[in-house]
């Protein structure tokens, strides 16, 4: 298998501009989880999906953020408008929640957000 | 609640010498533990995990964890530090709903040549 797929890995944009982060779990997962990561917080989760639909939203920071999954083979995260702050890097991750805790990530992707 | 403590956001030691990475847990059911490492500008990738069974687990790079219910820990070791271990390594334990992970906030590890 390709393992976790995102796309793209950096972005730089400028803020107010919309983000879109895209994910492609791995086949046969059922839990797809997306992550935050900076320096001053650490690895944040986000949100959380179950057979493609959202299970827990209360790591979204703010209304600027959403999730989408539309299928089970993609999920996107998307930032509108985007502030600097919002600068880090964004994991997915993908489990088999039913058989294992154990998740799987993707390469990350970078947001510079100027 | 579930939470996990990581001893040490930073661990120095020198090429060869033993490395040992401290995680605490707290949990109110019996846990799933893991490990995971990350290297520079990478994903998150498992080094070894703890479900059931024997309380000593080994993983991949030489790495393995001991299971101490007595002591709520799970910390990681490796008898010699190479230079290629040189990562940030994060410790997790199962959480209460649906699968999630509840992670520590990891330890960065260094080696010295």
């Amino acid at each position: 298998d390709a393992g976790v797929i995102q796309s793209p890995r950096h972005e730089v944009t400028e803020m107010g501009q919309e983000v879109t982060l895209r994910c492609k779990p791995i086949s046969g997962h059922d839990y797809l989880f997306w992550y935050r990561q900076t320096m001053m917080r650490g690895l944040e989760l986000l949100i959380y999906f179950n057979n493609n639909v959202p299970i827990d939203d209360s790591g979204m920071p703010e209304d600027r953020f959403s999730a989408k999954m539309p299928n089970a083979s993609f999920s996107t995260l998307k930032i509108q408008p985007s502030e600097p702050r919002d600068s880090a890097v964004y994991f997915c991750a993908s489990s088999l929640g039913q058989a294992t805790y154990e998740q799987y990530f993707g390469p990350g992707t970078r947001l510079t957000v100027t | 609640a579930q939470s996990v403590t990581q001893l040490g956001s930073h661990v120095s030691v020198s090429e060869g010498a033993l490395v040992l990475l401290r995680c605490n847990y707290s949990s109110s059911v019996p846990p799933y533990l893991f490990w995971y490492v990350q290297y520079p500008n990478q994903g998150l990738q498992l080094l070894l995990k703890y479900t059931t069974g024997a309380t000593l687990v080994k993983g991949i790079n030489g790495f393995e964890a001991e299971f101490k219910k007595s002591e709520t820990s799970f910390h990681l070791t490796k008898p010699s530090a190479h230079m290629s271990d040189a990562a940030e390594y994060f410790c997790a334990v199962s959480g209460p709903l649906n699968y999630q992970l509840i992670w520590g906030a990891g330890t960065k590890l260094i080696i010295k040549p």
